[in-house]
Order: structure tokens, then C-alpha cells, then sequence
């Protein structure tokens, strides 16, 4: 199984929601990843789990808060957002070894399409 | 200050044609240099992974080169067809205490029959 799997593939939210986004891989990697991405932009990173704690957090706003249940699972709880919010969210992993490999690949899932009205 | 830079920013060709993406990089201490394929609206999916002793690496029709001296990458498609429409992004890792990982802006690649 070299799959990556996101859920949902689209959300449409307010700005006075709650929602989460769910991220899967049974890869046995050890790091995952948040990624923002705009149209036409490359992926920005939010976040990096790496075994089950969080590593690296890149001054992403409070209203996303991710959470690493264990070292399958990655969830990024969403609370009042913005529209400029809205993006195409995407979720990597990689092997994640505690010290970092030369040839460490990450994989991304399809990504959840986020629209904030 | 660690960056990558994709060239060009588009590029139509015809099908069946072959062609050349450019990835030049200032990232230090260099780790790896990828190849992401991208479809619009979809994850990206890894085409190659090269580290600093890789000069080459083919995947089917595509073949990645580096020049570690130059800091110069590029991604050579053979043969093209109109499913290699898709943005082409180059990713570069550092290895300084963790992992930096620095994405290029990528080519949108536009393949016409």
C-alpha cells in the first residue's frame, strides 16, 4: 500500500464552523505533513509530525490546529476561518527517520478542496 | 537564502514531441532533488529522487539529470502525450539539523494533439 488518502476530497464551510480534515497512510512512515496550497502556487507547509509529535510549525494561525491521533492517522482541525482560507489542503508522509535520509520521499495524498463562504 | 527556480513558467508543445524543464537551485546542504508531477486539483505524485552522487534517473519517458557543481536540475520528457499535461515541480531538501524542503514555483506543461 503506497497510498495516501485524504477526506473529504471537497468541503464548503463558514467562517463560523468547525470542521476537520482527516489524512490515512499505512506506509509505516513516521513523519507527516500539512500542506496549503493556492491555485496555480506551489504547496505551502503548515505542519510536520514526526513520530506522532509535532516537529515543525510554520506560524500557521491558531484556527488550524492539527492534531497526530498515532502514526497513521493526521487530522487538521479547522475553526473560524478566513475566505482566503480556501485552498486545496494536501497531506504527505515519509519515512521520517529520526535522522534525516537522503533519499526520504514524501508522498501526498489527493488533497481536500476547502472553500470558506 | 535557500531557493528553487523552474523554468520555463509554461510551455505548450505538440503530441509526440519531446521536451526539456530547467531547475536551478541555491539550497545548502543540498540532500535530494525531486520531481513532482502534478494534475490540476490533485496531489502531487513523485516522478524522481536524486541525491548529491546522482547524475541521472529515468522513469518510463521521463529522465531527470543534476549537476550538483552547477546546482542545476532538469526533467526530460520523451515522446510526450497529452496525459503529461500537469505542472512539473521541482523540490529540493536540505539537510541542516532536520529537513528543509523548498519547492519550486513549477512548469505548467500543456501537451496539444
Amino acid at each position: 500500500d503506497t497510498e495516501v488518502t485524504q477526506t473529504p476530497k471537497h468541503l464548503v464551510m463558514g467562517m463560523t464552523n468547525k470542521k476537520s480534515l482527516k489524512c490515512e497512510q499505512h506506509m509505516g512512515h513516521r513523519a507527516m505533513y500539512w500542506y496549503k496550497q493556492k491555485a496555480k502556487k506551489p504547496p505551502e507547509l503548515m505542519f510536520v509530525y514526526s513520530y506522532e509529535k509535532l516537529s515543525i510549525n510554520e506560524s500557521v494561525p491558531s484556527r488550524f490546529s492539527p492534531e497526530c491521533p498515532n502514526s497513521s492517522l493526521l487530522n487538521l482541525h479547522l475553526h473560524a476561518l478566513q475566505p482566503e482560507d480556501s485552498a486545496l489542503y494536501l497531506c504527505a508522509s515519509s519515512q521520517g527517520a529520526r535522522r534525516a535520509s537522503r533519499t526520504d520521499t514524501q508522498y501526498f495524498g489527493p488533497g481536500t478542496r476547502l472553500t470558506v463562504l | 537564502k535557500n531557493q528553487v527556480e523552474q523554468s520555463p513558467q509554461s510551455l505548450i508543445i505538440l503530441e509526440g514531441k519531446n521536451c526539456t524543464l530547467q531547475c536551478n537551485y541555491t539550497v545548502s546542504p543540498f540532500s535530494n532533488l525531486r520531481w513532482y508531477k502534478q494534475d490540476t486539483g490533485r496531489g502531487p505524485v513523485s516522478l524522481t529522487i536524486m541525491t548529491f552522487s546522482e547524475n541521472t534517473k529515468s522513469n518510463g519517458r521521463y529522465t531527470a539529470t543534476l549537476d550538483a557543481d552547477t546546482k542545476q536540475s532538469s526533467l526530460h520528457i520523451t515522446a510526450s502525450q497529452l496525459s503529461d499535461s500537469a505542472s512539473y515541480i521541482c523540490v529540493v531538501s536540505a539537510t541542516a539539523g532536520g529537513f528543509k524542503t523548498i519547492f519550486g514555483a513549477g512548469t505548467r506543461l500543456f501537451v496539444k494533439a
